[in-house]
Protein backbone atom coordinates (compact mmCIF):
# COMPACT_ATOMS: atom_id res chain seq x y z
CA UNK A 1 0.00 0.00 0.00
CA UNK A 2 1.47 3.64 -1.25
CA UNK A 3 1.84 5.73 1.91
CA UNK A 4 0.03 8.41 -0.12
CA UNK A 5 -3.30 7.49 -2.00
CA UNK A 6 -5.04 10.09 -4.47
CA UNK A 7 -8.61 9.23 -5.86
CA UNK A 8 -10.17 9.59 -8.13
CA UNK A 9 -7.01 8.12 -10.55
CA UNK A 10 -9.02 9.35 -13.72
CA UNK A 11 -11.54 12.00 -13.74
CA UNK A 12 -13.48 13.49 -16.53
CA UNK A 13 -15.94 16.88 -16.20
CA UNK A 14 -17.36 19.46 -18.40
CA UNK A 15 -16.41 22.73 -18.54
CA UNK A 16 -17.67 24.98 -15.65
CA UNK A 17 -17.86 22.21 -13.30
CA UNK A 18 -16.57 22.17 -9.61
CA UNK A 19 -13.85 19.30 -9.04
CA UNK A 20 -12.70 17.48 -5.75
CA UNK A 21 -9.35 15.20 -6.01
CA UNK A 22 -8.92 13.68 -2.67
CA UNK A 23 -5.50 12.46 -1.41
CA UNK A 24 -4.74 10.36 1.90
CA UNK A 25 -1.41 9.67 3.01
CA UNK A 26 -0.43 7.34 6.13
CA UNK A 27 2.77 9.06 7.99
CA UNK A 28 3.68 11.59 10.05
CA UNK A 29 4.12 14.82 7.71
CA UNK A 30 5.92 18.65 7.98
CA UNK A 31 3.96 19.85 4.37
CA UNK A 32 1.55 18.36 1.67
CA UNK A 33 2.36 19.41 -1.57
CA UNK A 34 -0.33 19.94 -4.60
CA UNK A 35 1.96 19.99 -8.22
CA UNK A 36 0.28 20.14 -11.42
CA UNK A 37 1.98 18.28 -14.18
CA UNK A 38 1.05 18.78 -18.00
CA UNK A 39 1.60 16.61 -20.93
CA UNK A 40 5.24 16.60 -21.97
CA UNK A 41 6.12 16.33 -18.61
CA UNK A 42 6.63 20.01 -16.61
CA UNK A 43 5.74 20.12 -13.22
CA UNK A 44 4.38 23.01 -11.34
CA UNK A 45 4.36 23.56 -7.34
CA UNK A 46 0.11 24.43 -6.61
CA UNK A 47 0.44 24.75 -3.38
CA UNK A 48 2.43 23.85 -0.04
CA UNK A 49 0.44 23.75 3.10
CA UNK A 50 0.61 22.42 6.51
CA UNK A 51 -2.82 23.07 8.19
CA UNK A 52 -5.79 24.74 7.28
CA UNK A 53 -6.67 25.97 3.48
CA UNK A 54 -4.95 28.11 0.54
CA UNK A 55 -6.58 29.26 -2.12
CA UNK A 56 -5.07 30.61 -5.29
CA UNK A 57 -7.35 32.01 -8.22
CA UNK A 58 -10.37 28.70 -8.76
CA UNK A 59 -8.35 26.33 -7.03
CA UNK A 60 -8.61 25.54 -2.81
CA UNK A 61 -6.45 23.43 -1.35
CA UNK A 62 -7.58 21.91 2.28
CA UNK A 63 -5.80 19.56 4.53
CA UNK A 64 -7.34 18.00 7.80
CA UNK A 65 -3.54 16.52 10.07
CA UNK A 66 -5.87 14.67 12.54
CA UNK A 67 -7.85 12.69 9.54
CA UNK A 68 -4.36 12.61 7.43
CA UNK A 69 -6.56 13.80 4.21
CA UNK A 70 -5.84 16.94 1.68
CA UNK A 71 -8.45 17.69 -1.02
CA UNK A 72 -8.01 19.86 -3.94
CA UNK A 73 -11.04 21.56 -5.64
CA UNK A 74 -11.11 23.81 -9.04
CA UNK A 75 -14.14 26.11 -9.15
CA UNK A 76 -15.49 26.56 -12.56
CA UNK A 77 -13.19 23.94 -14.59
CA UNK A 78 -11.58 24.72 -17.91
CA UNK A 79 -10.31 22.46 -20.78
CA UNK A 80 -7.25 23.92 -19.89
CA UNK A 81 -7.14 22.36 -16.45
CA UNK A 82 -6.53 19.10 -17.88
CA UNK A 83 -3.91 17.51 -16.76
CA UNK A 84 -2.09 15.08 -13.76
CA UNK A 85 -2.67 16.64 -10.29
CA UNK A 86 -0.14 14.61 -7.91
CA UNK A 87 -0.49 15.20 -4.20
CA UNK A 88 3.43 14.50 -2.18
CA UNK A 89 4.00 15.11 1.62
CA UNK A 90 7.30 15.67 3.19
CA UNK A 91 7.75 13.28 6.04
CA UNK A 92 8.95 14.49 9.27
CA UNK A 93 11.46 12.15 9.45
CA UNK A 94 13.51 14.02 6.12
CA UNK A 95 13.45 15.78 3.81
CA UNK A 96 12.24 13.53 0.64
CA UNK A 97 8.68 13.91 -0.63
CA UNK A 98 6.48 10.83 -1.01
CA UNK A 99 4.26 10.79 -4.06
CA UNK A 100 1.05 9.86 -4.77
CA UNK A 101 0.26 8.37 -8.53
CA UNK A 102 -1.94 11.33 -9.37
CA UNK A 103 -5.07 12.34 -10.81
CA UNK A 104 -5.65 12.38 -14.70
CA UNK A 105 -8.25 14.99 -15.22
CA UNK A 106 -10.02 15.83 -18.54
CA UNK A 107 -12.03 18.91 -18.29
CA UNK A 108 -13.91 18.59 -22.10
CA UNK A 109 -15.64 21.99 -23.45
CA UNK B 1 8.35 30.16 -13.90
CA UNK B 2 11.01 28.33 -16.02
CA UNK B 3 13.85 29.40 -13.02
CA UNK B 4 15.41 25.52 -13.65
CA UNK B 5 16.59 24.39 -16.89
CA UNK B 6 17.36 20.76 -17.75
CA UNK B 7 19.34 19.49 -21.21
CA UNK B 8 19.32 17.52 -23.41
CA UNK B 9 15.43 17.76 -23.37
CA UNK B 10 15.31 14.35 -24.86
CA UNK B 11 18.09 11.35 -25.20
CA UNK B 12 18.20 8.24 -26.86
CA UNK B 13 21.25 6.07 -26.03
CA UNK B 14 22.62 2.42 -25.56
CA UNK B 15 23.42 0.16 -23.07
CA UNK B 16 27.22 0.51 -23.41
CA UNK B 17 27.03 4.74 -23.93
CA UNK B 18 28.04 7.18 -21.43
CA UNK B 19 26.08 10.07 -21.04
CA UNK B 20 25.17 12.86 -18.75
CA UNK B 21 22.12 14.90 -18.02
CA UNK B 22 22.35 18.70 -17.12
CA UNK B 23 20.06 20.68 -14.64
CA UNK B 24 20.63 24.46 -13.88
CA UNK B 25 18.68 26.74 -11.55
CA UNK B 26 18.60 30.27 -11.33
CA UNK B 27 16.58 30.63 -8.60
CA UNK B 28 19.29 31.07 -6.15
CA UNK B 29 18.28 27.96 -4.30
CA UNK B 30 20.36 25.72 -1.73
CA UNK B 31 19.05 22.35 -2.02
CA UNK B 32 18.32 20.52 -5.87
CA UNK B 33 16.98 16.57 -6.38
CA UNK B 34 17.13 14.31 -9.38
CA UNK B 35 13.13 12.26 -9.98
CA UNK B 36 12.78 9.28 -11.97
CA UNK B 37 9.16 8.66 -13.71
CA UNK B 38 8.45 5.84 -15.04
CA UNK B 39 5.34 5.37 -17.03
CA UNK B 40 2.36 4.67 -15.12
CA UNK B 41 4.50 4.59 -11.90
CA UNK B 42 4.58 8.07 -9.09
CA UNK B 43 7.57 10.01 -9.33
CA UNK B 44 10.60 8.63 -7.58
CA UNK B 45 13.51 10.53 -5.20
CA UNK B 46 16.45 9.37 -6.50
CA UNK B 47 18.64 12.09 -4.87
CA UNK B 48 18.98 15.20 -2.63
CA UNK B 49 21.73 17.50 -2.60
CA UNK B 50 21.42 20.67 -0.24
CA UNK B 51 24.40 23.07 0.08
CA UNK B 52 26.41 20.67 -2.68
CA UNK B 53 26.24 17.60 -0.02
CA UNK B 54 24.38 14.45 -0.89
CA UNK B 55 22.08 14.14 1.69
CA UNK B 56 19.73 11.59 0.18
CA UNK B 57 20.29 8.69 -1.95
CA UNK B 58 16.96 6.40 -2.35
CA UNK B 59 19.15 3.33 -2.81
CA UNK B 60 19.91 3.87 -6.43
CA UNK B 61 22.02 1.77 -8.49
CA UNK B 62 25.73 2.91 -9.01
CA UNK B 63 25.29 3.45 -13.04
CA UNK B 64 23.84 6.35 -12.07
CA UNK B 65 26.11 8.96 -10.81
CA UNK B 66 25.17 12.53 -9.44
CA UNK B 67 27.49 15.28 -9.36
CA UNK B 68 26.88 18.89 -7.52
CA UNK B 69 29.79 21.26 -8.25
CA UNK B 70 27.64 23.93 -6.53
CA UNK B 71 24.30 24.86 -5.56
CA UNK B 72 23.26 26.41 -8.73
CA UNK B 73 23.97 23.09 -11.26
CA UNK B 74 23.35 19.14 -10.41
CA UNK B 75 24.49 16.70 -13.20
CA UNK B 76 23.46 12.78 -13.08
CA UNK B 77 25.96 10.74 -15.13
CA UNK B 78 24.54 7.31 -17.17
CA UNK B 79 26.32 4.42 -17.96
CA UNK B 80 25.63 1.23 -18.95
CA UNK B 81 22.06 1.58 -18.31
CA UNK B 82 19.20 -0.95 -18.77
CA UNK B 83 16.52 -0.58 -20.47
CA UNK B 84 14.42 -0.21 -18.00
CA UNK B 85 16.01 2.93 -16.85
CA UNK B 86 13.95 4.63 -19.65
CA UNK B 87 12.03 7.33 -17.76
CA UNK B 88 11.70 11.14 -17.50
CA UNK B 89 14.13 12.24 -14.87
CA UNK B 90 13.57 15.63 -13.52
CA UNK B 91 15.41 17.80 -11.22
CA UNK B 92 13.92 20.13 -8.92
CA UNK B 93 15.36 22.97 -6.83
CA UNK B 94 14.07 25.17 -3.79
CA UNK B 95 15.52 26.99 -0.99
CA UNK B 96 16.34 23.91 0.69
CA UNK B 97 14.18 21.26 2.61
CA UNK B 98 10.96 20.34 2.70
CA UNK B 99 10.53 24.38 0.93
CA UNK B 100 8.44 24.48 -2.40
CA UNK B 101 10.32 22.56 -5.32
CA UNK B 102 10.24 24.26 -8.42
CA UNK B 103 10.54 21.45 -10.93
CA UNK B 104 12.65 21.89 -14.73
CA UNK B 105 10.93 20.33 -17.93
CA UNK B 106 12.70 17.20 -17.46
CA UNK B 107 14.81 14.59 -19.97
CA UNK B 108 13.00 12.02 -21.45
CA UNK B 109 15.37 9.05 -21.82
CA UNK B 110 15.22 6.32 -23.74
CA UNK B 111 17.85 3.02 -22.99
CA UNK B 112 17.97 0.86 -26.39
Amino acid sequence: KNEVEQSPQNLTAQEGEFITINCSYSVGISALHWLQQHPGGGIVSLFMLSSGKKKHGRLIATINIQEKHSSLHITASHPRDSAVYICAVTETSGSRLTFGEGTQLTVNP
Amino acid sequence: ETGVTQTPRHLVMGMTNKKSLKCEQHLGHNAMYWYKQSAKKPLELMFVYNFKEQTENNSVPSRFSPECPNSSHLFLHLHTLQPEDSALYLCASSRGPPDTQYFGPGTRLTVL
